[in-house]
């Protein structure tokens, strides 16, 4: 059976602390690897991967994908509390049009 | 403004009774999604619709009903033959099958009593 598997679920750190958040994948026709964070209500796009090894970054957010290993990581350095949210990762497939998410990571940082 | 709309925010039911959750955008977006988000866990996929007058069923399905009669549109209906309705849906929209990124709308919080 397919799925996405997310660790940790639930992670707590101080401001300027550096976290990773891992996301491994099972699926038969991938296609792309999306993260996004969730706060309040809707989930916002961080980034989407598609190739192995390419850094994709966005200030102190970087993600990579490791499509051998079937794996990405989601990286925050420098911490802050606007940082704070579950963090999802999701898999589409070539195959079809829906997408899978993990079961997310709640990343609590304390100032 | 381009986006996806939800409503209610908030809707409350008594067990027993169907309930519809509307969805809109404007996008002009081909495909539309239907998650269902418990606590603990990630997004779960309901329904999805890639064209007008088209829908597939997704990893949930069971007690839920959809109709997309218009591309702008996808409301979703929780009958009573979900077992646990009580949740927070989100909808979902992406341009066509070449895009990835899905646009998400507010959300609904859902609680049967």
């Amino acid at each position: 059976e397919d799925k996405v598997v997310q660790s940790p679920l639930s992670l707590v750190v101080h401001e300027g602390d550096t976290v990773t958040l891992n996301c491994s994948y099972e699926v038969t026709n991938f296609r792309s690897l999306l993260w996004y964070k969730q706060e309040k209500k809707a989930p916002t796009f961080l980034f989407m991967l598609t190739s192995s090894g390419i850094e994709k970054k966005s200030g102190r957010l970087s993600s990579i994908l490791d499509k051998k290993e079937l794996f990405s990581i989601l990286n925050i350095t420098a911490t802050q509390t606007g940082d704070s949210a579950i963090y999802l990762c999701a898999v589409e497939e070539s195959n079809n049009n829906d997408m899978r998410f993990g079961a997310g990571t709640r990343l609590t940082v304390k100032p | 403004d381009g986006g996806i709309t939800q409503s209610p925010k908030y809707l409350f039911r008594k067990e027993g009774q169907n309930v519809t959750l509307s969805c809109e955008q404007n996008l002009n977006h081909d495909a539309m999604y239907w998650y269902r988000q418990d606590p603990g866990q990630g997004l779960r996929l309901i329904y999805y619709s890639q064209i007008v007058n088209d829908f597939q069923k997704g990893d949930i399905a069971e007690g839920y009903s959809v109709s997309r009669e218009k591309k702008e549109s996808f409301p979703l209906t929780v009958t009573s033959a979900q077992k646990n309705p009580t949740a927070f849906y989100l909808c979902a929209s992406k341009e066509d099958r070449g895009s990835h990124e899905q646009y998400f709308g507010p959300g609904t919080r859902l609680t049967v009593t």
